[in-house]
């Protein structure tokens, strides 16, 4: 139990566009996620929370018209990447929230390298 | 600002020999949390320590949670080569149980 989808797996775009990123949970729902960055070599930045049906909550220093959320079901948030440029360039890892909240569920993660 | 800080940052150890890995937070949190990562692969759950005095052990791994000291440790007991992964900490804070992670271990076991 407890599996998380992220789609794409690997994405390469160019400086300017806008990427979509997919996460869902298969086989639970959840109220509750998370968006997660990691650049090489270094640990894992929390970039927002997010509850189904409202605004998420970006942390400091996280540009929430740059990084879009939208969260619109119990199993499925999307997070857009606007106008990415390659300081964007980064491993992006989504989690949902487990029962009581006791844990995290966390997905495969989407590789992301903008040219 | 709420800091998490495993020590050491890197580990190159023999296998067969024991060695622990330390992780301080600077904030109040009952709730702890250990992954394994490996290049280019998310996050796998190691361990998840809930209250104070907690000691959980899975195989060659121990970890415990000292929630007064803000210390949590990950012991590895005769180490082999397939224990080679980064190992990260998490601190969760808040009701809604965000997730802070320390700074990594990179740790490399030499047959």
């Amino acid at each position: 139990g407890a599996v998380v989808s992220q789609h794409p797996s690997r994405v390469i775009c160019k400086s300017g566009t806008s990427v979509k990123i997919e996460c869902r949970s298969l086989d639970f729902q959840a109220t509750t996620m998370f968006w997660y960055r990691q650049f090489p070599k270094q640990s894992l930045m929390l970039m927002a929370t997010s509850n189904e049906g409202s605004k998420a909550t970006y942390e400091q220093g996280v540009e929430k018209d740059k990084f879009l959320i939208n969260h619109a079901s119990l199993t499925l948030s999307t997070l857009t990447v606007t106008s990415a440029h390659p300081e964007d360039s980064s491993f992006y890892i989504c989690s949902w929230a487990g029962a009581k909240q006791e844990t995290q569920y966390f997905g495969p993660g989407t590789r992301l390298l903008v040219l | 600002e709420l800091k998490v800080e495993q020590n050491p940052l890197f580990l190159s150890m023999q296998e067969g020999k024991n060695y622990t890995i330390y992780c301080n937070y600077s904030t109040t949190s009952d709730r702890l949390y250990w992954y394994r990562q490996d290049p280019g692969k998310s996050l796998e759950s190691l361990f998840v320590l809930l209250s104070n005095g907690a000691v959980k052990q899975e195989g060659r791994l121990m970890a415990s949670l000292d929630t007064k000291a803000r210390l949590s440790t990950l012991h590895i007991t005769a180490a082999v080569h397939d224990l080679s992964a980064t190992y990260f900490c998490a601190v969760a804070v808040g009701s809604g149980n965000q997730f802070y992670f320390g700074t990594g271990t990179s740790l490399t076991v030499i047959p």
